[in-house]
């Protein structure tokens, strides 16, 4: 079965420079989540989208920025980028009529 | 004080052994609970899935849900050391888009 496809899967970046994460959600889910996690700790909600709308906002910082396209898949703008923004950035999709969330593999985010 | 709380480990168990783990919140409008399994470096993988109080059993794994205590546990039943890994419960209130809110994640260790 398809799944929810990360890219890319590891990215290093330099202090101040910007970074973009996409996310293509399982076909015919419609929602999208993006969450950090970083070393040791567990997944912070940052945003979600359903049906290419902004539905929820959670501890995700200014710097940052994301949008989900008409095909469904979304992408996570990070500029700025500052050492502690180095973590693992997971992309989720669900379906509206269940809760399930399904995770992708994660894109490592490396900043130095 | 975080909204989902759980021992975050480690917690170490011989093959074969039943391995209980937990998790309490305090968000009573929390409805759907999930338990995901996280292997090193990778995307949660989902493992159980229940809406509101009761069990729910797949294979070797149990999902108990008491909304009154607000207290959940997931059992797993002849342990594997494939079954090393760490156990992140999560929860949400109205599933579909809405936020979902993790644990710490306890790290489980089983020992062949």
């Amino acid at each position: 079965a398809a799944g929810v496809i990360q890219s890319p899967r590891h990215l290093i970046k330099e202090k101040r420079e910007t970074a973009t994460l996409k996310c293509y959600p399982i076909p015919r889910h419609d929602t999208v989540y993006w969450y950090q996690q970083g070393p040791g700790q567990d997944p912070q909600f940052l945003i979600s989208f359903y049906e290419k709308m902004q539905s929820d906002k959670g501890s995700i910082p200014d710097r940052f920025s994301a949008q989900q396209f008409s095909d469904y898949h979304s992408e996570l703008n990070m500029s700025s980028l500052e050492l502690g923004d180095s973590a693992l950035y997971f992309c989720a999709s669900s379906s509206p009529r269940g809760g399930e969330l399904f995770f992708g593999e994660g894109s490592r985010l490396t900043v130095l | 004080q975080k909204e989902v709380e759980q021992d975050p480990g480690p917690l170490s168990v011989p093959e074969g052994a039943i391995v209980s783990l937990n998790c309490t919140y305090s968000n009573s409008a929390f409805q759907y609970f999930m338990w995901y399994r996280q292997y090193s470096r990778k995307g949660p993988e989902l493992l159980m899935y229940t809406y509101s109080s009761g069990n729910k059993e797949d294979g070797r794994f149990t999902a108990q849900v008491d909304k009154s205590s607000k207290y959940i546990s997931l059992f797993i039943r002849d342990s594997q050391p494939s079954d090393s890994a760490t156990y992140l419960c999560a929860m949400s209130a109205s599933g579909g888009y809405q936020k979902v809110t993790f644990g710490t994640g306890t790290k489980l260790q089983v020992i062949p």
